[in-house]
């Protein structure tokens, strides 16, 4: 069964440095997504993707995140200048059209020290 | 107001009991709806869709009721693997906005 495989699981950043976390969407799928879910607390939206550029995003996705296609397979979150506060789980998610549901990758656990 | 709101939870629950999960949401152009499954450290899982009409897989039956604003999920015969924290989901143009989920804990 295809699946969102998400890299690296566990990434480990001092404060101010920047980070990639990648992931490879299912292949036919068109709608692009990255979430962060800070432990014990919901699963928030940051951005979604579509069509080579961002549809939506929320408030938390500032200047400090930024998001790229560089390929025709690969969908990665590049956040710039991490803080402590960004330590959460970053989860990828895809989904073949806009109204079916989304399948999420495993995460990549982001721990700011 | 959240735009997707859960009953908070924990539920603490028998084994083989029957367990209600409800939620609202509050913009009515949301143009489709799922319950996930999330256990814990992991990622969101589809449980199901969730349709007008209601639709059922096995133990479990989902609800929607598109005036009220309003979508239930049932599961009944509760197992221990059951555990976990259920998200309701909604999606909205591009967006898909989750709940906070309800934690459920089957006790043996």
């Amino acid at each position: 069964e295809p699946e969102v495989t998400q890299t690296p699981s566990h990434q480990v950043t001092q404060m101010g440095q920047e980070v990639i976390l990648r992931c490879v969407p299912i292949s036919n799928h068109l709608y692009f997504y990255w979430y962060r879910q800070i432990l014990g607390q919901k699963v928030e939206f940051l951005v979604s993707f579509y069509n080579n550029e961002i549809s939506e995003k929320s408030e938390i996705f500032d200047d400090q995140f930024s998001v790229e296609r560089p390929d025709g397979s690969n969908f990665t979150l590049k956040i710039r200048s991490t803080k402590l506060e960004d330590s959460a789980m970053y989860f990828c998610a895809s989904r073949k059209d806009s109204q079916g549901s989304a399948f999420f990758g495993q995460g990549t656990r982001l721990t700011v020290v | 107001r959240k735009e997707v709101e859960q009953d908070p939870g924990p539920f603490n629950v028998p084994e083989g009991a029957t367990v209600a999960f409800n939620c609202t949401y509050s913009n009515s152009a949301s143009q489709s709806f799922f319950w996930y499954r999330q256990d814990c450290r992991k990622e969101p899982k589809l449980l199901m869709s969730v349709y007008s009409s209601g639709n059922e897989d096995g133990r479990f039956t989902a609800q929607l009721n598109r005036a009220s604003q309003y979508i239930s999920l049932l599961i009944r015969d509760s197992k221990l693997s059951d555990s976990a924290t259920y998200l309701c989901v909604v999606n909205r143009d591009d967006k898909i906005i989750f709940g906070k989920g309800t934690r459920l804990h089957i006790l043996p």
